[in-house]
């Protein structure tokens, strides 16, 4: 079975700072998904960015960047020049290689707070 | 762009009773899913639901659980005799092949 592990149960950053969030899993696939949610006091779970692990490339998404070591089994998720719209928990999931149906697979999350 | 809804977004229950929660995936994604998260804790994995059957259950998904397409754009998760543990946010989730799942915003469930 498949692991998702935070590491960072809480993390703040100052505005227009930059911020990393840690995120490493467990799998014996080598093709996968991992992908990076938001969750806004709203409690709505908002994709933010998503990595095929067949892909050397890092995934970036404007102010969001990802630095993905498969080999480390390790995704992070980099946030530029952080606004105070970005205070939210953050879940990193996997998912198995998408021939539909997948279910996904989350961590515990980072509760993020971006400060004034 | 196109949204996955749920209603309602807050259900308030007493112990014992039977609820329905109500989602509308994106209308031309195939695979539905739904998950719960407990307050404070990680998104759990429930239900998977493709072709108008049951693909995949997680052992949270037990017989007091079932879901449903009973037309063609609502799907449900039913709760048959509800437990104070089963407070919780219930979201719905649906892709298609290769695609991101998109979540609706929720459902919070309060079990009195």
């Amino acid at each position: 079975a498949q692991t998702v592990t935070q590491s960072q149960p809480e993390m703040s950053v100052q505005e227009a700072e930059t911020v990393t969030l840690s995120c490493t899993y467990d799998t014996s696939e080598n093709n996968y998904y991992l992908f990076w949610y938001k969750q806004p006091p709203s409690r709505q779970m908002i994709l933010v960015i998503r990595q095929e692990a067949y892909k050397q490339q890092n995934a970036t998404e404007n102010r969001f960047s990802v630095n993905f070591q498969k080999a480390a089994k390790s995704f992070s998720l980099k946030i530029s020049d952080s606004q105070l719209g970005d205070t939210a928990m953050y879940f990193c999931a996997f998912m198995k290689p998408n021939s539909g149906n997948t279910p996904l697979v989350f961590g515990k999350g980072t509760r993020l707070s971006v400060i004034a | 762009e196109p949204e996955v809804t749920q209603t309602p977004s807050h259900q308030v229950t007493q112990m014992g009773q039977e609820v329905i929660l109500r989602c509308v995936p994106i209308s031309n994604h195939l695979y539905f899913y739904w998950y719960r998260q407990i307050l404070g804790q990680k998104v759990e994995f429930l239900v998977s639901f493709y072709n108008n059957e049951i693909s995949e259950k997680s052992e949270i998904f037990d017989d007091q659980f079932s879901v449903e397409r009973p037309d063609g754009s609502n799907f449900t998760l039913k709760i048959r005799s509800t437990k104070l543990e089963d407070s919780a946010m219930y979201f719905c989730a649906s892709d298609d092949r290769n695609q991101p799942q998109h979540f609706g915003d929720g459902t919070r469930l309060s079990i009195l």
